[in-house]
């Protein structure tokens, strides 16, 4: 069955509004779980690091104050898009490190953001 | 810096031939290899990875691949494709003594196989 699930699967939002991205871990607790981005025939690039108890750590060229990350529990971290826009019309997807390895990640299921 | 060289956006083969899928890569030190599968507007599926030992290495739904230290390559292979086998396949590196924010993703191959 699946360890990591998305809420929504898919979302469509008018351009100015906000849009939160729940990320769940079903089978273990998560100090840390992780976000990317991935454009259509494109690779997935890391957007931020999420931190339970802690600010979460943005990569090179993510805007925080746009893409807000909130780890609210050891299960659960969103994603809020703010104030979207067109360009950030995208699959966004977030992994969870396997439990005490860290070797892979589990992936949950992504969610498709289209701004109009 | 690290990276991921998928060479072919796109391969086809017919049901029942071998297929390879083909990775290099670029790290410091000793690399971790994954290979991960995505269906349509869906997640990444994990199929196997390359942390020590052996060099070969089998995965889920039948895949396997081999490290190659000297050619640092990963190839994904299966001896028989299936057509539910069709979809896009990452190959993946960071070096062991990174932490896992570390993996690099490479751009990726879509995969069809042809009934």
């Amino acid at each position: 069955g699946a360890v990591v699930s998305q809420h929504p699967s898919w979302v469509i939002c008018k351009s100015g509004t906000s849009v939160k991205i729940e990320c769940r871990s079903l089978d273990f607790q998560a100090t840390t779980m992780f976000w990317y981005r991935q454009f259509p025939k494109q690779s997935l690039m890391l957007m931020a690091t999420s931190n339970e108890g802690s600010k979460a750590t943005y990569e090179q060229g993510v805007e925080k104050d746009k893409f807000l990350i909130n780890h609210a529990s050891l299960t659960l971290s969103t994603l809020t898009v703010t104030s979207a826009h067109p360009e950030d019309s995208s699959f966004y997807i977030c992994s969870v490190p396997r439990q005490g390895q860290a070797y892979e990640q589990y992936f949950g299921p992504g969610t498709r953001l289209t701004v109009t | 810096a690290q990276s991921v060289a998928q060479p072919e956006d796109q391969v086809n083969v017919a049901e029942g031939n071998p297929l390879t899928v083909k990775c290099t890569y670029s790290v410091s030190g000793n690399p971790y290899l994954f290979w991960y599968v995505q269906y349509p507007n869906r997640g990444l599926q994990f199929l196997l990875k390359y942390i020590t030992g052996d060099n070969l290495v089998k995965g889920s739904y039948g895949f396997e691949a081999e490290f190659n230290k000297s050619q640092t390559s990963f190839h994904l292979k299966k001896p028989s494709a299936l057509v539910s086998d069709s979809a896009l396949y990452f190959c993946a590196v960071r070096a062991a003594l990174s932490s896992a924010r570390q993996l690099t993703f490479g751009s990726g191959t879509q995969l069809t196989v042809l009934p």
